[in-house]
């Protein structure tokens, strides 16, 4: 079945960036999205990439897709401590529209 | 704010009771999607409804079902609850099939 992966522990400091990594396994896959999720809360939406695109920029958030090796990337520039949290990538199949995520990439922000 | 509400914010049931958890989805929105998310891991998808429907079915049992009301709505329940369904229970609404998914703060259910 379709599978997601990402790296478990970032630690940066404070004003440095951050690139946060996933693949999957999905070629099918149409979109790719970057969720946060702050303790004890829900999933925020940050961004998300169609499979057709390579870069898309954001604010201080850049996503790169290699289509060709299924990797993903999440470039936060500027990190702040508020950017402290867990980041999930997560591809949505071609298929029924649901999302499949990977475990997950704390993110811990120093000063 | 997504505008996704979810009821209650947190239970504590025992083993082999019942559970009903609410979603209510962002106005305009018709897709009502729920995942599993057990502690330390990424969201699991449970199942998902479209205008009313049940449109597609996770690795689940049959003892976790659902619905969908004509306000889009959605209710998720669990029967004969077992200690692995402790976990936050997460609703996200979209607009239709193949949107983008946005989701409520999640009801934490712990079960003893």
């Amino acid at each position: 079945g379709e599978d997601v992966e990402q790296s478990l522990f970032l630690s940066v400091r404070e004003g440095d960036s951050s690139v946060i990594n996933c693949t999957y396994t999905d070629s099918s896959s149409t979109y790719l999205y970057w969720y946060k999720q702050e303790p004890g809360a829900g999933l925020q939406l940050l961004t998300y990439i169609f499979s057709n695109m390579d870069m898309k920029q954001d604010q201080r958030l850049t996503v790169l897709l290699n289509k060709k090796d299924k990797h993903l990337s999440l470039r936060i520039a500027d990190t702040q401590t508020g950017d402290s949290a867990i980041y999930f990538c997560a591809e949505q199949g071609s298929g029924y529209s649901t999302l499949t995520f990977g475990k997950g990439t704390m993110l811990l922000v120093s000063p | 704010e997504t505008g996704v509400t979810q009821s209650p914010t947190h239970l504590i049931k025992t083993r082999g009771q019942q559970v009903t958890l609410r979603c209510s989805s962002q106005s305009g929105h018709n897709t009502v999607s729920w995942y599993q998310q057990a502690l330390g891991q990424g969201p699991q998808f449970i199942f998902q409804y479209y205008r009313e429907e049940e449109n597609g079915r996770g690795n689940f049992p049959p003892r976790f079902s659902g619905l969908q009301f004509p306000n889009y709505s959605s209710e998720l329940n669990v029967n004969a609850l077992e200690l692995d369904d402790s976990a936050l229970y997460l609703c996200a609404s979209s607009r239709g099939l193949q949107e983008t998914q946005y989701f409520g703060p999640g009801t934490r259910l712990l079960v003893l």
